[in-house]
C-alpha cells in the first residue's frame, strides 16, 4: 500500500509570513494526484490544492502554492500572507489513478498562526 | 456545492451497544467512504462502497459493518461498540472517474464517545 508521511506534526507561523508543510510519499504507480485538504477546528475537511503527477508545473491556488518533487517524492505546501483563518489540521493525500477509490492521507501537520 | 451530511456531530454510547452512523450526500455521487480520524494516526480507511449493495473493506474494517440501501446514503455500523471505537468519524463522497478533479468532499464528522 502506498504510504504518506507528514514529518511535523506542528507547525507555527507569524502572521502575514510564509510558512511551507512537507509532505513525503511513497508509491511504485507512475501516474498519480496528490492533495492537500484543511481541517479547521471543528469544522469540515475542505480541499485545498491538488496536483497530477504527470504535470511538471506546479499547482497554485491563490496564497497556496505547492513544491512537487516527484522524483524525490515530496509534496509540500506553502502559504503565504499567513492569515488568521489559515489556522488548521492539514493533511496531505495520495490516491493511485488507476488503483481504484482510496485515498492515502498522511498524519497531520497542525499550522498554528500567531497574531 | 456538494453537500455531505452525517447525521451526529457529538455521540456518546455504552459499551456493547449497536452504533449506527448515518451520511447522506446530495450530488449523485456514486462512491462514499467511512474513515475513522485518530490524533497523530491521520484518516484511515474503514469501509467505502463504489453503488448501491456495494462495498469493499479498507484498512481497519474489524468491528465495522456497513449498509448502502440507496445511492445517497451510506450508513456505518458498530455491530457491538466497545471503547477503543472512541474516535472522531468522517464521511466522505466522490463522483466515480479516475481524474484529479474527482476528489472527495467531506462531511462535518461525528464524535463518538463510547463509555
Amino acid at each position: 500500500a502506498q504510504t504518506v508521511t507528514q514529518s511535523q506534526p506542528e507547525m507555527s507561523v507569524q502572521e502575514a509570513e510564509t510558512v511551507t508543510l512537507s509532505c513525503t510519499y511513497d508509491t511504485s504507480e507512475s501516474d498519480y494526484y496528490l492533495f492537500w485538504y484543511k481541517q479547521p477546528p471543528s469544522r469540515q475537511m475542505i480541499l485545498v490544492i491538488r496536483q497530477e503527477a504527470y504535470k511538471q508545473q506546479n499547482a497554485t491556488e491563490n496564497r497556496f502554492s505547492v513544491n512537487f518533487q516527484k522524483a524525490a517524492k515530496s509534496f509540500s505546501l506553502k502559504i503565504s500572507d499567513s492569515q488568521l483563518g489559515d489556522a488548521a489540521m492539514y493533511f496531505c493525500a495520495y490516491r493511485g489513478r488507476d488503483t481504484g477509490n482510496q485515498f492515502y492521507f498522511g498524519t497531520g501537520t497542525s499550522l498554528t498562526v500567531i497574531p | 456545492d456538494v453537500k455531505v451530511t452525517q447525521s451526529s456531530r457529538y455521540l456518546v454510547k455504552r459499551t456493547g451497544e449497536k452504533v449506527f452512523l448515518e451520511c447522506v450526500q446530495d450530488m449523485d455521487h456514486e462512491n462514499m467512504f467511512w474513515y475513522r480520524q485518530d490524533p497523530g494516526l491521520g484518516l484511515r480507511l474503514i469501509y467505502f462502497s463504489y453503488d448501491v449493495k456495494m462495498k469493499e473493506k479498507g484498512d481497519i474494517p474489524e468491528g465495522y459493518s456497513v449498509s448502502r440501501e440507496k445511492k445517497e446514503r451510506f450508513s456505518l455500523i458498530l455491530e457491538s461498540a466497545s471503547t477503543n471505537q472512541t474516535s472522531m468519524y468522517l464521511c466522505a463522497s466522490r463522483r466515480r472517474g479516475t481524474g484529479v478533479l474527482e476528489t472527495q468532499y467531506f462531511g462535518p464528522g461525528t464524535r463518538l464517545l463510547v463509555l
